[in-house]
């Protein structure tokens, strides 16, 4: 019963090098989403997909690119990874966005950009 | 501009006692409201949650209440153990933007 699986758990980057994070859900879920968490904030969701082939733009999109080919994964780029993009990263799955249907997070990924 | 606030950075309380977790939101779209706990290293993990048109929401030791003039809601946890020690976060939907705004979190502590 794996959920939502992300891939790695952690990375060190240098300035300037690309990388994907990768997301897998195994709850036939519509909804995707991605969030960075920094120290002493909150979740802010940097893109999102309503279903497979989608994606949308959140609060934070800026350096980030994503794809939904499959439905059961959501990728997450950085194509020239900086400092600022230091962070936790969290994937999440939903079946839903109606009735505020709960979302379900996977492990997270810290990633350190030097 | 942030729309959801968790005035309380951190909280603690002894075992046994009553938590009580606050939340305070701006923008009147938001139609759900969720609670998320989280351990740390691990991802959050859904508590509780409640609509627009409900003022209390009860599940077992959890309750959510909704002050929708105030624009304000809280989380009560009745009684506290210490295995509730986590961060809680606070998360308003608006169902039609089709994405949920997290608060910053308030990390709880409940001593034995």
């Amino acid at each position: 019963n794996a959920g939502v699986t992300q891939t790695p758990k952690f990375r060190v980057l240098k300035t300037g090098q690309s990388m994907t994070l990768l997301c897998a859900q195994d709850m036939n879920h519509e909804y995707m989403y991605w969030y960075r968490q920094d120290p002493g904030m909150g979740l802010r969701l940097i893109h999102y997909s309503v279903g497979e082939g989608t994606t949308a733009k959140g609060e934070v999109p800026d350096g980030y690119n994503v794809s939904r080919l499959k439905k059961q994964n959501f990728l997450l780029g950085l194509e020239s990874a900086a400092p600022s993009q230091t962070s936790v990263y969290f994937c999440a799955s939903s079946y839903s966005f109606n009735s505020g249907t709960e979302a379900f997070f996977g492990q997270g990924t810290r990633l350190t950009v030097v | 501009d942030q729309q959801v606030k968790q005035n309380s950075p951190s909280l603690s309380v002894q075992e046994g006692r009553i938590s009580i977790l606050n939340c305070d939101y701006t923008n009147s779209m938001f139609d759900y409201f969720l609670w998320y706990k989280k351990y740390p290293a691990e991802g959050p993990t859904f508590l509780i949650s409640i609509s627009s048109i409900k003022d209390k929401n009860e599940d077992g030791r959890f309750t959510v209440f909704l002050n929708k003039s105030a624009k304000h809601l809280s989380l009560h946890i009745v009684p506290s153990q210490p295995g509730d020690s986590a961060v809680y976060f606070c998360a308003a939907s608006d169902t039609n933007a089709g994405k949920s705004t997290f608060g910053d979190g308030t990390t709880l502590t409940v001593k034995p």
